[in-house]
């Protein structure tokens, strides 16, 4: 079965800094899809960024990044320039590539604090 | 855009009692789900459905059960709640096939306290 972790509960940055959020999944899979989901206290669900396995090439969405290292199965997404808005719930999750129904597996969440 | 409408945003239930949580979505997803939200356990998985009338356990079925007899609707039933029962419920929807790594949307959730 596959296993996403996040190992911070929380973390807080100074508003304008970066700021990165680790994650390390398990899976015996090659061809999958990790997404980085935001939730704000309003509890909607929001896709941050998504990055496809069989690229190597790191995905980048305006001030979110991710470093991703299939062989050490991490997965860590690095927030630039961290604004105000950026306070909330962040989840790590893991697709196992297939059409069909496949489900998300996502880890326990980091909640991150912007500091004015 | 795609709308997952969860109908009950904040429900108090009495231990025993029958309780229906409901889902819409307006997109024709073939898949639906049921997560439930704990501080510390993140999403874990109910049960989820990829057709009208069928449904597959997830990882924490047991005290639940769901029902899909439209494809816009799937009710998640809890059918003597009881308060570990007491969570925040999502419901998340998705197509059957997005031939590239397909994206689930996801309602606003349903907070449910069990007294």
């Amino acid at each position: 079965a596959q296993t996403v972790t996040q190992s911070q509960p929380e973390m807080s940055v100074q508003e304008a800094e970066t700021v990165t959020l680790s994650c390390t999944y398990d899976t015996s899979e090659s061809d999958y899809y990790l997404f980085w989901y935001k939730q704000p206290p309003s509890r909607q669900m929001i896709l941050v960024i998504r990055q496809e396995a069989y690229k190597q090439q790191n995905a980048t969405e305006n001030r979110f990044s991710v470093n991703f290292q299939k062989a050490a199965k991490s997965f860590s997404l690095k927030i630039s320039d961290s604004q105000l808005g950026d306070a909330a719930m962040y989840f790590c999750a893991y697709r196992r590539n297939s059409f069909g129904n496949e489900k998300l597996t996502f880890g326990t969440g980091t909640r991150l604090t912007i500091i004015p | 855009d795609v709308k997952v409408t969860q109908s009950s945003r904040y429900l108090v239930k009495r231990t025993g009692e029958k309780v229906f949580l409901e889902c819409v979505q307006d997109m024709d997803h073939e898949n639906m789900f049921w997560y439930r939200q704990d501080p510390g356990l993140g999403l874990r998985l109910i049960y989820f459905s990829y057709d009208v009338k069928m449904k597959e356990k997830g990882d924490i079925p047991e005290g639940y059960s769901v029902s899909r007899e439209k494809k816009e609707r799937f009710s998640l039933i809890l059918e003597s709640a009881s308060t570990n029962q007491t969570s925040m419920y999502l419901c998340a929807s998705s197509p059957w096939d997005s031939p590239s790594g397909n994206t689930i949307y996801f309602g606003e959730g349903s907070w449910l306290t069990v007294v």
